[in-house]
């Protein structure tokens, strides 16, 4: 079955540390994102990329870095400069990324704990 | 700016009652909207969407929803709720000829059912 894979499902670093969360989708989709959820606060963007080698901040990138080599996958850095990085992260996908018209696909998230 | 507002941030109905969850939307234009629904420690699923045509979709596990051009609103409803619908709800809006990164999330309807 397609799908979008995030590991891992729990991660744990000492503060201070860059730690990289994977996102590894079979579902051929053009576009991949990365969102942060916090209690309360929803969903927001972190990164998107619509294409391979190319790739768009959202509204909270800053601390956060990725990479978009392959079309099936899209890891996302979270650095030792993101002041607040314990959230749960979410890797998404669709088909394409323009038109605004192509429902996103999810992972199942990993839980960031810093300490 | 577009924007997207679920007025309630945690519902509790009772087994086999009615459900309405309410989403309302800042645009200019006719979006295309989706309601997500997300269990505890995973990732959203699409229940449903709505791109244009007829008002009123049809979605998975009995789920319905209604745009109203004239109340910018696009609510989720379910004539009957089981146990196992417990979960938050998300509505999401997309704009025509935006990426998917301007798809913009509720911050989301916590749904407890009780027996």
């Amino acid at each position: 079955d397609g799908g979008i894979t995030q590991s891992p499902k729990y991660l744990f670093r000492k503060e201070g540390q860059n730690v990289t969360l994977s996102c590894e989708q079979n579902l051929n989709h053009d576009a991949m994102y990365w969102y942060r959820q916090d209690p309360g606060q929803g969903l927001r963007l972190i990164y998107y990329s619509q294409i391979v080698n190319d790739f768009q901040k959202g509204d909270i990138a800053e601390g956060y870095s990725v990479s978009r080599e392959k079309k099936e996958s899209f890891p996302l850095t979270v650095t030792s400069a993101q002041k607040n990085p314990t959230a749960f992260y979410l890797c998404a996908s669709s088909v394409q990324g323009r038109g605004g018209n192509s429902p996103l696909h999810f992972g199942n998230g990993t839980r960031l704990t810093v300490t | 700016a577009q924007s997207v507002t679920q007025p309630d941030i945690h519902i509790t109905v009772s087994e086999g009652a009615s459900l309405e969850l309410r989403c309302n939307y800042s645009y200019g234009a006719t979006p295309y909207l989706f309601w997500y629904v997300q269990s505890p420690g995973q990732g959203l699923q699409l229940l449903l969407k709505y791109f244009s045509g007829d008002t009123l979709v049809q979605g998975i596990k009995g789920f319905e929803a209604e745009f109203k051009r004239s109340q910018s609103s696009f609510n989720l409803r379910k004539p009957s709720v089981h146990w196992s619908d417990a979960a938050e709800y998300f509505c999401a809006v997309g704009f025509y000829g935006g990426s998917q990164g301007n798809l913009i999330f509720g911050k989301g309807t916590k749904l407890s059912v009780k027996p």
